[in-house]
């Protein structure tokens, strides 16, 4: 069955520091791997996905995330962080042989101080 | 493009009541989703539809619950008998079948039952 671990409940950065938001996964078919955005009340926003080619994919607001097979790893990054960068960041896969929904990480809170 | 839509945004209804949800996905795409997200936790698979057929329901769906597609555009989402275990966020969320391509979410529908 596929699965997304986030192994970080929380990640706090100083503002202006690099940042990284792990994620590990395990699907049987081809990893089609995503990144969301969650601000409080709020719906899902899309920021970046993984399907194939270049491991190092870039998205919205100056997110990256860095594909690695070996590792089964999706980590998101971003060079500087930005106070309003804090929010909660999911990482899912979404499997091309099981009717494409997305199966979630559990998030990982993001706080970002001045 | 207007987007996901999901109406009504919050609802509190008092348990044992019936509530219904809505969702119009983003026009040209014919694979809409629904998801359940509680205080905490990532989003939680329920169903889904491919144009009017609903091709998988999750095992969180009890009987209770029930989602419909009868023209293959919007959809509804009805909880019979509501119980205080159902408060939680109900997201919609759209696509195309392409599973390359992203999937959309709404601003999702808040359920507080007391």
């Amino acid at each position: 069955a596929q699965s997304v671990a986030q192994p970080e409940d929380q990640v706090n950065v100083a503002e202006g520091n690099p940042l990284t938001v792990k994620c590990t996964y395990s699907v049987s078919g081809n990893p089609y791997l995503f990144w969301y955005v969650q601000y409080p009340n709020r719906g899902l926003q899309f920021l970046l996905k993984y399907i194939t080619g270049d491991n190092l994919v870039k998205g919205s607001y100056g997110f990256e995330a860095e594909f690695n097979k070996s590792q089964t790893s999706f980590h998101l990054k971003k060079p500087s962080a930005l106070v309003s960068d804090s929010a909660l960041y999911f990482c899912a896969v979404r499997d091309g042989n099981q009717g494409g929904k997305l199966i979630f990480g559990q998030g990982t809170e993001l706080s970002v101080k001045p | 493009d207007t987007g996901v839509s999901q109406d009504p945004r919050h609802k509190i209804t008092k348990r044992g009541q019936n509530v219904t949800f809505r969702c119009d996905p983003i026009s040209e795409h014919n694979r809409l989703y629904w998801y359940r997200q509680t205080l905490g936790q990532g989003p939680e698979f329920l169903t889904y539809f491919q144009n009017e057929a609903q091709l998988e329901k999750s095992r969180l769906l009890s009987d209770r619950f029930s989602a419909e597609r009868p023209k293959g555009s919007f959809s509804t989402l009805e909880i019979q008998r509501t119980e205080q275990g159902d408060s939680a966020m109900y997201l919609c969320a759209s696509s195309s079948p392409d599973v390359q391509r992203s999937i959309y979410f709404g601003e999702g529908s808040w359920l507080t039952v007391v």
